[in-house]
C-alpha cells in the first residue's frame, strides 16, 4: 500500500496564478483533510470531506476549495494564488472521525 | 475549538539522555496523536492514545483524559530522534483535528 500520497511535491507560482493539489489514498478511508504548516507552526485546518461527495471548512478555508468526486480522491485548489499561501500543504485520511490519521509527504509551495 | 498547549517548546538533550514532553488540552478529546516530524519535513504518526499508556521501544505515551493531558516519554535518546514532537486532538462529535505548536528536540551526539 502506499497510503496517502501528494502531488506535486514542490511548486513555484506567481501572484494570481491557479493550481490544483491532489491527494490520493489507497487505505478505502472515509474521511480526508487538507493542512497548511507555516514555519514554526503547527498544522491548521483547510478543508476536509467526511465522504466522497461531501466537503466542509476548517480553521482557514479563505482562498481554497476543494473537491470529492472519488472516495480516493481528495484535490486543493487555488484559484488566485496570493503570497500569504507560500506554505507546505499536507493531506491526511482516517476511517472515521476520531480514528488515527494518516499523512502524505507534503507538497512545498511558493507564490511570489 | 479545543486548545492543545505543548511543553516544552524547545529541547537540547545529549544522546542517552531520556526526556518528557507533555501535551495539555482545554477539553474532552476522542483522539489524541503524537507525531513526529522529521527534518525533512515528514509527519511520522508516534501514537494514537485517546487515553491510557502505549509503548513502541524507546518511546511512550500516556494520556489521562480526566486530566486533560499527555505524556511522551523518550528514553535513550539518539540523534536521529531530532525534530519536532506535535500533538493533536479531536474534541467529540466534531471532525477537525487541532495541532500544537510542537516540540523543537536536538539530540547532540
Amino acid at each position: 500500500n502506499a497510503g496517502v500520497t501528494q502531488t506535486p511535491k514542490f511548486r513555484v507560482l506567481k501572484t494570481g496564478q491557479s493550481m490544483t493539489l491532489l491527494c490520493a489514498q489507497d487505505m478505502n478511508h472515509e474521511y480526508m483533510y487538507w493542512y497548511r504548516q507555516d514555519p514554526g507552526m503547527g498544522l491548521r485546518l483547510i478543508h476536509y470531506s467526511v465522504g466522497e461527495g461531501t466537503t466542509a471548512k476548517g480553521e482557514v478555508p479563505d482562498g481554497y476549495n476543494v473537491s470529492r468526486l472519488k472516495k480516493q480522491n481528495f484535490l486543493l485548489g487555488l484559484e488566485s494564488a496570493a503570497p500569504s499561501q507560500t506554505s507546505v500543504y499536507f493531506c491526511a485520511s482516517s476511517y472515521w472521525e476520531s480514528s488515527e490519521q494518516y499523512f502524505g509527504p507534503g507538497t512545498r509551495l511558493t507564490v511570489t | 475549538g479545543i486548545q492543545v498547549e505543548q511543553s516544552p517548546p524547545d529541547l537540547i538533550l545529549q544522546e542517552g539522555a531520556n526526556s518528557t514532553l507533555r501535551c495539555n488540552f482545554s477539553d474532552s478529546v476522542n483522539n489524541l496523536q503524537w507525531f513526529h516530524q522529521n527534518p525533512w519535513g515528514q509527519l511520522i504518526n508516534l501514537f494514537y492514545i485517546p487515553s491510557g499508556t502505549k509503548q513502541n521501544g524507546r518511546l511512550s505515551a500516556t494520556t489521562v483524559a480526566t486530566e486533560r493531558y499527555s505524556l511522551l516519554y523518550i528514553s535513550s535518546s539518539q540523534t536521529t530522534d531530532s525534530g519536532v514532537y506535535f500533538c493533536a486532538a479531536t474534541e467529540y462529535n466534531f471532525n477537525k483535528f487541532y495541532f500544537g505548536s510542537g516540540t523543537k528536540l536536538n539530540v547532540k551526539p
